[in-house]
């Protein structure tokens, strides 16, 4: 039973690229949700979405940062003209509902390098 | 809003230490509370969690104890081990509170190191 995934584990781009990270949840999950992990601190929000739909993007960057689950596919952050402090770790997690209760499970994460 | 206070770190102990790692949390509403932990290079992996106040959780030779009266659920083991080496994150999980974020609040996490 495969876990969360996220692709590439390693990203390196340099300023003014584009970063595209992939996450795929774990089989039967419909809720996926991505948070910053900058360095020496904790996990920080950015968005929550189901299928084809953002629920919750109150933790996202307003410019340069958009999000998408698709009906088929993974679901995608995508970083726009990046800048040095956007590199961090960016980790994906699912679960299967959405409420207080709810155990979300994380990918490995992706670390993006900003150069 | 919401928010979760941990101790700092590094955390160093001996094998076969007591281990306490404190939490203390705000919340608007009633939360659930969790303790995930992060290996080297990996991802974050639940540990415990607990969804009312005096539920323990435990897992691993690991327990936390929700208290509400003191907002808080401290991570305790008996006798760590080396393999117990990692980054410890307490959470909470409050999505009806209107605070706004859907997601986990995660604390800054502690860096615990076991020597031999």
């Amino acid at each position: 039973n495969a876990g969360v995934m996220q692709n590439p584990r390693h990203l390196v781009r340099r300023r003014g690229q584009e970063a595209r990270l992939r996450c795929s949840p774990m089989k039967g999950h419909s809720h996926v949700y991505w948070y910053r992990q900058l360095p020496e601190e904790g996990l920080k929000f950015m968005v929550y979405l189901q299928k084809e739909n953002i629920i919750d993007e109150s933790g996202m960057p307003k410019e340069r940062f958009s999000a998408e689950f698709p009906k088929e596919g993974p679901s995608i952050l995508r970083i726009q003209q990046v800048v040095r402090g956007d590199s961090a770790a960016y980790f994906c997690a699912s679960s299967k509902y959405q409420g207080k209760q709810e155990i979300q499970y994380f990918g490995p994460g992706t670390r993006l390098l900003v150069l | 809003g919401d928010s979760v206070t941990q101790m700092e770190g590094p955390v160093t102990l001996s094998e076969e230490a007591f281990l306490t790692i404190n939490c203390t949390y705000t919340a608007t509403g009633y939360p659930s509370l969790f303790w995930y932990v992060q290996y080297p290079g990996e991802g974050l992996q639940l540990l415990l969690k607990a969804t009312k106040a005096d539920d323990k959780g435990s897992n691993k030779g690991f327990e936390a104890t929700y208290r509400k009266e003191t907002t808080s659920f401290h991570l305790e083991k008996g006798s760590v081990q080396v393999s117990d080496s990692a980054v410890y994150f307490c959470a909470l999980s409050d999505p009806a509170s209107g605070g706004g974020a859907d997601g986990l609040t995660f604390g800054k996490g502690t860096h615990l190191i076991i020597q031999p």
